[in-house]
């Protein structure tokens, strides 16, 4: 079964505004990756978040992760029509092999 | 220039026969996967691979066979048992396996099978 679900699963915004996509995961994790894809396309790695961080940046992206709720959250501020991507959170297995996906959601920017 | 390549890109067969997929990395990765994905959906973990001449079964392993002869390619095979193979398949290595090593994916390869 999936480990994260994010929510929404689709989101229409406007240039320039900014983006919130969350995640959820069942059991204890240690690592959560989010990432993207363009259409057609494969994934690219976007940011890591370990279990022990609480927030992480990247140019125009924040992460958080809270622990005690399961969840995370992906903040994509001032967005871009080339932002229009599907975004998944990636979490360990309970045994730290695998990695396993979420169903993502697809951002669409309006230009 | 490094990277992971996957070939072809768009790939058309006829049901009942078997079709291989390449996958290539230059990356000097351990670890090496393939995943399938549906319209609209996730992805699903078909097989996955840490080290020459080992692999192991993901989720949805049925009708697909790999094989690991070499460090940089991990091709993989949709047999005629896999019932509904028309789908987007994606190749991806990482430095290790485990749960924190960021995947990098190739390109992807559409297979349609009418």
């Amino acid at each position: 079964s999936q480990q994260g679900e994010e929510d929404p699963q689709a989101l229409s915004i406007q240039e320039g505004e900014n983006a919130t996509m969350n995640c959820s995961y069942k059991t204890s994790i240690n690592n959560l990756q989010w990432y993207r894809q363009n259409s057609g396309r494969g994934l690219v790695h976007l940011i890591l978040i370990r279990s022990n961080e609480r927030e992480k940046h990247s140019g125009r992206l924040r992460v958080t992760l809270d622990t005690s709720k399961k969840s995370s959250s992906l903040l994509i501020t001032a967005s871009r029509a080339a932002d229009t991507a599907s975004y998944f959170c990636a979490t360990d297995d309970t045994g730290g092999f695998k990695t396993i996906f979420g169903a993502g959601t697809r951002l669409f920017v309006k230009a | 220039d490094g990277g992971i390549t996957q070939s072809p890109k768009y790939l058309f067969r006829k049901e009942g026969q078997n079709v291989t997929l390449s996958c290539e990395q230059n990356l000097n990765h351990d670890a090496m996967y393939w995943y399938r994905q549906d319209p609209g959906q996730g992805l699903r973990l078909i097989y996955y691979s840490q080290i020459v001449n080992d692999f192991q079964k993901g989720d949805i392993a049925e009708g697909y066979s790999v094989s690991r002869e070499k460090k940089e390619s991990f091709p993989l095979t949709v047999t005629s048992a896999q019932k509904n193979p028309t789908a987007f398949y994606l190749c991806a290595s990482s430095m290790l396996l485990r749960g924190g090593y960021e995947q990098y994916f190739g390109p992807g390869t559409r297979l349609t099978v009418t």
